[in-house]
Parts: C-alpha cells; structure tokens; sequence
C-alpha cells in the first residue's frame, strides 16, 4: 500500500500569509494525486487533482506542484474562509489512501 | 447540479449489519465510478470502497474486505453499501463520493460528495 505523509500537521498563519502544505508518498505515484479541504462539520472538497490541475469554481489563490513522491499545496493568500484541514489523496492505484491531513487555522 | 443523499446510518451493535444507501440526481449515473470514503469521530478521511461505472470492478481497503459489499443499480442511480459483521472501529460518518471523469476516462478523484451518514457501532 501507498504511505501519504503530510506535514505539519497544523500549521497557524494570518490573513494575507502564503501557506505551504506537503504531502509525501511512500512511492512514486507520477502526478496522481488530489487535494481536499474540508471546514468544520462539512464533507470534504476537492480543490486540485493531478496534482496541479484546478477543479472548477476553486480560487486561484490555491496551487498545487509536485511529481513522484513529493507534493505542495500552496495558499498564496490566506483568507478567513480557508479555515479547513487539509488532505491530499492518491489515486495512482488501490487502496486509494490519504494523508493524515493538515489544519489550517487563522492567528 | 449533481447531488448525493446519503441514507442508511444508525445504531447498531458488534456483530449486527448495515446497509447504505446514496442516491444520485441528476446524473449519467453509469458513466461516473463511485466511491464510499469513511471518517471516524475527531478522525482523518479513510477511503473504504470503490465501484466502476459498469459495477463489473469493485475495490476494497483492507480493513473492510470481506465484511462490505459494494453495489449499484445503474437503472435507478444508486449506489449501496452492504455492512456486515460490524465492530466499534467501523463507527464513523459515510460519505458516498462521485469519480471524475475527464476526456471519457475515469480517475478516482472524487469530485462531488455527499453530507454523509453516520453509523455507530456499540452495545
């Protein structure tokens, strides 16, 4: 099975901060990776798959970078609303796994 | 929009079975995998089950295999989750999610979801 390993695994920021969240797999997975977020008491969201592809309706302040084993999500300027923790998943072959997940709060 | 209604979840003791159900509107319902991914109370996201658009390829994680069954009926677009043999650790929100599709091809992204249903497992 395939280890996804984020990091941190809460990460404290103001408004306005860029933000950067990693995700480790324990192989390669080329570029089949997703990013979720998911707000208190909501089902998650997708924001970016492929590991850099935009899903619609998503701002662009979010990004995503990386191939193989290491990947980013980047918010380049937090606001109130990215109050939320943070997943990554790969879809590069079963089990599908995510990653322990990151919280996203605001000082 | 596409939508998904998660149903089924309750209360259940060790050992007692479950089935889920999530109704999808407004959909090719059979052009599109299917997913159930789980999250335990104050819990990360645990992928459980996942399903080809035909039904004809199913897909299991480890910690379930043998004890769910994952099922759809194209023609009334449903897609079920059958819960037998349940224990405490199975207690969690279910979540019903949809497969992208791109360019005629399936990626298991999961792209809509549902609010989810929440099963507790305890005597």
């Amino acid at each position: 099975d395939i280890q996804m390993t984020q990091s941190p695994s809460s990460v404290s920021a103001s408004i306005g901060d860029r933000v950067t969240i990693t995700c480790r797999a324990s192989r390669g997975i080329s570029t089949w990776l997703a990013w979720y977020q998911q707000k208190p008491g909501k089902a998650p969201n997708l924001l970016i798959y492929a590991a850099s592809t935009l899903q619609s309706g998503v701002p662009s302040r979010f990004s995503g970078s990386g191939s193989g084993t290491d990947f980013t999500l980047t918010i380049s300027s937090l606001q109130p609303e990215d109050l939320a923790t943070y997943y990554c998943q790969q879809a590069n072959s079963f089990p599908l796994t995510f990653g322990g997940g990151t919280k996203v709060a605001i000082k | 929009e596409v939508q998904l209604l998660e149903s089924g979840g309750g209360l259940v003791q060790p050992g007692g079975s479950l089935r889920l159900s999530c109704a999808a509107s407004e959909l090719s319902f059979s052009d599109y995998a299917m997913n159930w991914v789980r999250q335990a109370p104050g819990k990360g996201l645990e992928w459980v089950s996942s399903i080809s658009g035909s039904g004809s390829s199913t897909y299991y994680a480890d910690s379930v295999k043998g004890r769910f069954t994952i099922s759809r009926d194209n023609s009334k677009n449903t897609l079920s989750l059958q819960l037998n043999s349940l224990r405490a650790e199975d207690t969690a929100v279910y979540y019903c999610a949809k497969g992208l599709r791109l360019r005629g091809s399936y990626y298991y992204y999961m792209d809509v979801w549902g609010k989810g249903t929440t099963v507790t497992v305890s005597s």
